[in-house]
């Protein structure tokens, strides 16, 4: 039963433009929560991660939203450049260390 | 500073045949993670080791063994290769505290036939 679940399995979106990623959670222990970005063929690297304390986050072009009453987070990434084409993972821990993956959303920035 | 390592990147098996997986890090972290990722899946947690000296059971570990050698390597063991463990699998570590990142190599990918 997966625990972290990313609806849209892909976005496309105009360079210049917002993307949005969505993703849900069912376990309430989950305290701690994280944004993947993943090219072809090499490893995901981390983006950006968000505590259950707060309910935003920000990095330069990414921004991430936690509503913790609804389980659900999204990453922000504005504005949208050829370079954010890729796979984007959303994942979540509680306190043993273990991170639960969603499916990931393939985004393609057109130029 | 390499991170975190993985041998080999591409490895084509027959059924039944076994190999091993290997990983190392050199951040000095104290969890490593194997993980499998497959098709509208994500990534799927075989086994980790929270520390040296302990290893325990993810989400998908049957058909799988793990070694934590030291610190810095784990490996991954498939004793009887079989067609539904054809995957990409990635190695990864982090500090072992909470509200840590996970560093990932860069994977293996693997072809069993």
């Amino acid at each position: 039963d997966q625990q972290v679940k990313q609806n849209s399995p892909s976005l496309s979106v105009q360079e210049g433009r917002i993307s949005i990623l969505n993703c849900d959670y069912t376990n309430s222990m989950f305290d701690y929560f994280l944004w993947y970005k993943k090219y072809p063929a090499e490893g995901p690297t981390f983006l950006i991660s968000i505590s259950s304390i707060k309910d935003k986050n920000e990095d330069g072009r990414f921004t991430v939203f936690l509503n913790k009453s609804a389980k659900h987070l999204s990453l922000h990434i504005v504005p949208s450049q050829p370079g954010d084409s890729a796979v984007y993972f959303c994942a979540a821990s509680g306190s043993d260390y273990k991170l639960s993956f969603g499916a990931g959303t393939t985004v393609t920035v057109r130029a | 500073n390499a991170g975190v390592t993985q041998t080999p990147k591409f490895q084509v098996l027959k059924t039944g045949q076994s190999m091993t997986l290997q990983c190392a890090q050199d951040m000095n972290h104290n969890s490593m993670y194997w993980y499998r990722q497959d098709p509208g899946m994500g990534l799927r947690l075989i086994y980790y080791s929270a520390s040296e000296g302990t290893t325990d059971k993810g989400e998908v570990p049957n058909g799988y063994n793990v070694s934590r050698l030291n610190k810095r390597e784990f490996s991954l063991r498939l004793e009887s290769a079989a067609p539904s463990q054809t995957s990409v699998y990635f190695c990864a570590s982090s500090l072992g505290s909470s509200y840590n990142e996970q560093f990932f190599g860069p994977g293996t990918r693997l072809t069993v036939l």
